[in-house]
């Protein structure tokens, strides 16, 4: 168990609506990232945040956004979802200052767009 | 850019066997190199890192992983493979770029499956 937690584990939806991502970091870790993971693309980065501050950003489409609240956790918002959108999105969480250390990943939210 | 490349979309191996999962990278100043593994339906696993210091690195369940910076590689070895090894294993760097603070971001390269057989 890596300390990260995801909801949902799964969502089925259909093209055109909106989902919220739900990820809690571990405890103490600052930094939150977000990755898209699909059978064509690979593990994209989507965006990270630090202490509520948007921190780096990677090819995340102008449809979906994230936040990261006072209590650190963070949500991805997708919306007007298409069929390609169906994948498996990962949070991360790292302690924050930059240092040598690894990303933690939750087990993911499964989005399915029929 | 940083960037990892890892040249085989699947390793077969038997049990008992050694195994390597092969790795090349390309930075801009020092890297630093990751393993991680993902079981069917879950989340990446950390396995191990290189940051700096003995070229040869330990890490989880066995495996280690040998920084080569002459060949920019840094492949995955375990000497003998279980069959509860078989997953998709990613090589990663950590992207060196200045964002204006902090950041640890990844970048993954595309993953080679692993499959062990009894």
């Amino acid at each position: 168990d890596s300390g990260v937690t995801q909801t949902p584990k799964h969502l089925i939806t259909a093209t055109g609506q909106r989902v919220t991502l739900r990820c809690s970091p571990r405890s103490g870790d600052l930094s939150v990232y977000w990755y898209q993971q699909s059978l064509d693309q690979g593990l994209q980065f989507l965006i990270q945040y630090y202490n509520g501050e948007e921190r780096a950003k990677g090819n995340i489409l102008e449809r979906f956004s994230a936040q990261q609240f006072p209590d650190l956790h963070s949500e991805l918002n997708l919306s007007s979802l298409e069929l390609g959108d169906s994948a498996l999105y990962f949070c991360a969480s790292s302690p924050g200052q930059v240092n040598t250390g690894e990303l933690f990943f939750g087990e993911g939210s499964r989005l399915t767009v029929l | 850019a940083q960037s990892v490349a890892q040249p085989e979309d699947q390793v077969n191996v038997a049990e008992g066997n050694p195994l390597t999962v092969k790795c090349t990278y390309s930075v801009s100043g020092n890297p630093y190199l990751f393993w991680y593994v993902q079981y069917p339906n879950r989340g990446l696993q950390f396995l191990l890192k290189y940051i700096t210091g003995d070229n040869l690195v330990k890490g989880s369940y066995g495996f280690e992983a040998e920084f080569n910076k002459s060949q920019t590689s840094f492949h995955l070895k375990k000497p003998s493979a279980l069959v509860s090894d078989s997953a998709l294993y990613f090589c990663a760097v950590r992207d060196g770029m200045n964002y204006g603070g902090a950041t640890n971001k990844l970048i993954f390269g595309t993953g080679t499956l692993l499959a062990v057989q009894p």
